[in-house]
C-alpha cells in the first residue's frame, strides 16, 4: 500500500521569498516519487521526479526536491517565488507492479505582490 | 500536436441521463487512465488499461464503464448520471513503467443539475 500525505492545503509567499510545499510518502516498497503542477483549468504538469538516481532532484521553472528516506519526505522548494508559480501543486507516488500513482491532496501557492 | 486530447471540455446535462467523455493520445504510450477530481481538488483513479486491458479498476459505481478501442484511445461512459458524479475528470497515458510520469489532458468538467 502507498500514500502521500501534503501538509499544508494552502500556502502563502511573496513574492521573491522561498517556496516550502511539504510531502511525506509511504510506501512498503522503494517508491517512485513526483511533484506536478496544475494551473487553472488545466491538467497537470510534471515538474521533477525521483528516481533513485540522486536525492536531490532538479525540475523545470527553478523547483526542486530533496528525497529523505530517513524522514520519508520529499519537499518541493524554489529559492524565490514567481508570480507565475500561483498554482495547485501535488505529490504523488508510484510503487509496485502495475502503475498505480496514488496523488495526495493537493497545496494551493499563493504568490503575494 | 495536443499530446492527451478529451472531449469535451465542458458537459452539462441532467440527472438520468447517460454521456461520454472521449479520450486520444498520440505519444505512443502503452498505458491510459482515468482520475476523477472532485471540488476539493483531490484526485482519485478510477481505471487504468494497458495495450486495451483493463489493469486498474478501483471502487467506482458500474455505472461507470471504460471502452479502449485501441491503446491510443480510452472513452468512459457513464449511465445514470448523479447529481455527485459532478467533477472534473482527467485521462492521462504514461509508457506504464512504475517511474514514468503521467501525461495529463486538459480535463473534463461535467455538471449534473
Amino acid at each position: 500500500a502507498q500514500s502521500v500525505t501534503q501538509l499544508g492545503s494552502h500556502v502563502s509567499v511573496s513574492e521573491g521569498a522561498l517556496v516550502l510545499l511539504r510531502c511525506n510518502y509511504s510506501s512498503s516498497v522503494p517508491p517512485y516519487l513526483f511533484w506536478y503542477v496544475q494551473y487553472p483549468n488545466q491538467g497537470l504538469q510534471l515538474l521533477l521526479k525521483y528516481t533513485s538516481a540522486a536525492t536531490l532532484v532538479k525540475g523545470i521553472n527553478g523547483f526542486e526536491a530533496e528525497f529523505k528516506k530517513s524522514e520519508t519526505s520529499f519537499h518541493l522548494t524554489k529559492p524565490s517565488a514567481h508570480m507565475s508559480d500561483a498554482a495547485e501543486y501535488f505529490c504523488a507516488v508510484s510503487a509496485g507492479g502495475y502503475q498505480k500513482v496514488t496523488f495526495g491532496t493537493g497545496t494551493k501557492l499563493q504568490v503575494i505582490p | 500536436d495536443t499530446a492527451v486530447s478529451q472531449t469535451p471540455k465542458y458537459l452539462v446535462t441532467q440527472m438520468g441521463n447517460d454521456k461520454s467523455i472521449k479520450c486520444e493520445q498520440n505519444l505512443g504510450h502503452d498505458t491510459m487512465y482515468w482520475y476523477k477530481q472532485d471540488s476539493k481538488k483531490f484526485l482519485k483513479i478510477m481505471f487504468s488499461y494497458n495495450n486495451k486491458e483493463l489493469i486498474i479498476n478501483e471502487t467506482v459505481p458500474n455505472r461507470f464503464s471504460p471502452k479502449s478501442p485501441d491503446k491510443a484511445h480510452l472513452n468512459l461512459h457513464i449511465n445514470s448520471l448523479e447529481l455527485g458524479d459532478s467533477a472534473v475528470y482527467f485521462c492521462a497515458s504514461s509508457p506504464g513503467q512504475v517511474d514514468s510520469p503521467l501525461h495529463f489532458g486538459n480535463g473534463t468538467r461535467l455538471t449534473v443539475t
